[in-house]
């Protein structure tokens, strides 16, 4: 199984400051097709997760542009630009390249 | 509007069955591979299962394989999984989740599986 390793686990950051979370691979993420299937997902505290990007860079829909992924391979970072109070939860990286698809454990991000 | 409401979720023993529902509305459901996905109190999230948009491809995570079912109906908009031989590492909330390229988009609310004595 791919094992996806997020560091830091926990993160807190001054508000309006900027935030990096790296998501780490033990294997390549790219599959045949030529695509990386590696997303990044924010569970806010009490809800259920939700998609912020998708093939590493691609911003899903409603998500604002202070958020960003990037990487290649076995290396993954998501980028808050600008930390706001609504930000707070906890952000995980997955991988859909190979079943069984798999999580990264969580980075709690505290806004201080 | 667009969503994903699971039910079934509940209280049973060990060893008990239990049959969990997905309905989707407000995008066309037979054109989606469907997913569940599974957080345990206080955890991380962990991949159950997936369907593929018409059925003919099934995943599941090794933890679950022989015990659970994962199956759809898209006359009516609906992804069920049927637990079997429940044990208590598999309580936990229980989120359906529509794929579109290669990620998750859609997430129902959950629906929490609890098996204890």
């Amino acid at each position: 199984d791919v094992v996806l390793t997020q560091t830091p686990l926990s993160s807190p950051v001054p508000l309006g400051q900027p935030a990096s979370i790296s998501c780490r691979s033990s294997q390549s993420l790219l599959y045949s097709d030529g695509n990386t299937y590696l997303s990044w997902l924010q569970q806010r505290p009490g809800q259920p997760p939700r998609l912020l990007i998708y093939k590493i860079s691609n911003r899903f829909s409603g998500v604002p542009d202070r958020f960003s992924g990037s990487g290649a391979g076995t290396d993954f970072t998501l980028k808050i630009s600008r930390v706001e109070a609504e930000d707070v939860g906890v952000y995980y990286c997955m991988q859909a390249t190979q079943f069984p698809h798999t999580f990264g454990q969580g980075t709690k991000l505290e806004v201080k | 509007q667009v969503q994903l409401v699971e039910s079934g979720g509940g209280v049973v023993q060990p060893g008990r069955s239990l049959r969990l529902s997905c309905a989707g509305s407000g995008f066309t459901f037979s054109n989606y591979g469907m997913h569940w996905v599974r957080q345990a109190p206080g955890k991380g999230l962990e991949w159950v299962a997936v369907i593929w948009y018409d059925g003919s491809k099934k995943y599941y995570v090794d933890s679950v394989k022989g015990r659970f079912t994962i199956s759809r109906d898209n006359s009516k908009n609906m992804v069920d999984l049927q637990m079997n031989s429940l044990r208590e590492e598999d309580t936990a909330l229980y989120y359906c989740a529509r794929e579109g390229s290669g990620a998750f988009h859609l997430w129902g609310q959950g629906t929490m599986v609890t098996v204890s004595s």
